[in-house]
């Protein structure tokens, strides 16, 4: 399998669940992205972890954590959502912190 | 002031015409220029950067870029009714922060 997949593809959640996104890259890369994409808004950057460590975080609510156990696999862990929280979300990496980067197919998330 | 700015259209062209999409941005440092392809419902996908000042042709697409006026620009050549799209502008500024446009949406009229 060849360059960022996601998974789950769509994802329905009450506000009390608890549940995460995982996003696998296939490209060597040595950062990893999380992006937010709600209608009629730009992306919005969520996390950057380089070479692992975490070096930017937007002021993203605690209700969501990040968690990248290697250069390969990003996650986002998600708890007590609210219905505004509903988007699509987006992986992506690229080689390092400042070079081009590449997407995931996103995971479609709808908070009831 | 927003740090890129693209207008959201909706652009309608006519096959087979030049679409002419824009953006700009706020940081004048910025050094690095990214065009990206969203079809509704699918992730963006990346068309072309640009990193120096003028041209830069691929295909059917021409990446404009003039620092001095700050704006970027991409043209797409005898446009076809799959080019219908939402384009985004990206901007990587001077603290190495990467930012994206809201996109223009693209519509190709057979």
């Amino acid at each position: 399998e060849t360059g960022v997949t996601q998974t789950p593809r769509h994802l329905v959640m009450g506000m009390t669940n608890k549940k995460s996104l995982k996003c696998e890259q296939h490209l060597g890369h040595n950062a990893m992205y999380w992006y937010k994409q709600s209608a009629k808004k730009p992306l919005e950057l969520m996390f950057v972890y380089s070479l692992e460590e975490r070096v930017e975080n937007n002021s993203v609510p605690s209700r969501f954590s990040p968690e990248c156990p290697n250069s390969s696999h990003l996650f986002l862990h998600l708890h007590t959502l609210q219905p505004e929280d509903s988007a699509l979300y987006l992986c992506a990496s690229s080689e390092s912190g400042t070079d081009t980067q590449y997407f995931g197919p996103g995971t479609r998330l709808t908070v009831l | 002031q927003k740090e890129v700015e693209q207008n959201s259209g909706p652009l309608s062209v006519p096959e087979g015409a030049i679409a002419s999409l824009n953006c700009t941005y706020s940081d004048r440092g910025s050094q690095s220029f990214f065009w990206y392809r969203q079809y509704s419902g699918k992730s963006p996908e990346l068309i072309m950067f640009i990193y120096s000042n003028g041209d830069k042709e691929d295909g059917r697409f021409t990446a404009q870029l003039n620092k001095a006026s700050q704006y970027v620009s991409l043209l797409i050549r005898d446009s076809q009714p799959s080019d219908s799209a939402t384009y985004l502008c990206a901007v990587m500024n001077t603290g190495n922060q990467f930012y994206f446009g809201t996109g223009t949406s693209l519509t190709v009229i057979p």
